[in-house]
């Protein structure tokens, strides 16, 4: 499945480490969105984007920071994390009005050391 | 808010044979859609079948399969015909009904399908 791409895979950081995750959608979907999985919780939605505006920021921690510069891209900023933060990233797209399935790319395993 | 729960963490079944995961939610809603996921050790997340609370006929694709009751809030997955790639965490997930223009999904805790030989 290439429709939704992540990059990169794998992370490891430090705690003082400012990186950014990328996400990429080949569906032409209008709606990007953020969650965390970790273990045994169910996935957290942290941000949501619709035609490139925000428009969900679920309480996250100021630490992470999401950018939509189109409907294509989506980025996550992030800086200063702490352990707990340890977790696999998916991003999801969707298009919205039509059929409303989000789309998930591979992920990104985050540790932070 | 809706919630989403899966009382299975584990269910095993046997190549060939047909397992139902379940799932229940709550919501004061009439019109949603519902959705199971599966992700694979791989870890990409894969749509398996859709239902849209509007319909009474429940969902099919291929080998897998919805029982849908909308009054008891039930949406179970069922699984025929069981092949050893069918091995995965299955999640189940509500669409609310959103003011904007993009879906919020509830997922529920998963359950995790082996399939023996």
């Amino acid at each position: 499945e290439t429709g939704v791409t992540q990059t990169p895979r794998h992370l490891v950081m430090g705690m003082t480490n400012k990186k950014s995750l990328k996400c990429e959608q080949h569906l032409g979907h209008n709606a990007m969105y953020w969650y965390k999985q970790s273990a045994k919780k169910p996935l957290e939605l942290m941000f949501v984007y619709s035609l490139e505006e925000r428009v969900e920021n679920n309480s996250v921690p100021s630490r992470f920071s999401p950018e939509c510069p189109n409907s294509s891209h989506l980025f996550l900023h992030l800086h200063t994390l702490q352990p707990e933060d340890s977790a696999l990233y998916l991003c999801a797209s969707s298009q919205e009005r039509i059929s409303y399935e989000q789309y998930f790319g591979p992920g990104t395993r985050l540790t932070v050391t | 808010a809706q919630t989403v729960t899966q009382s299975q963490p584990e269910m095993s079944v046997q190549e060939a044979e047909t397992v139902t995961l379940s799932c229940t939610y709550d919501t004061s809603e009439s019109d949603y859609y519902l959705f199971w996921y599966k992700q694979p050790p791989s870890r990409q997340m894969i749509l398996v079948i859709r239902q849209e609370a509007y319909k009474q006929q429940n969902a099919t694709e291929n080998r897998f399969s919805v029982n849908f009751q909308k009054a008891a809030k039930s949406f179970s997955l069922k699984i025929s015909d069981s092949q050893l790639g069918d091995a995965a965490m299955y999640f189940c997930a509500y669409r609310s009904t959103y003011t904007g223009t993009a879906s919020k999904l509830t997922f529920g805790t998963g359950t995790r399908l082996q399939v023996t030989l």
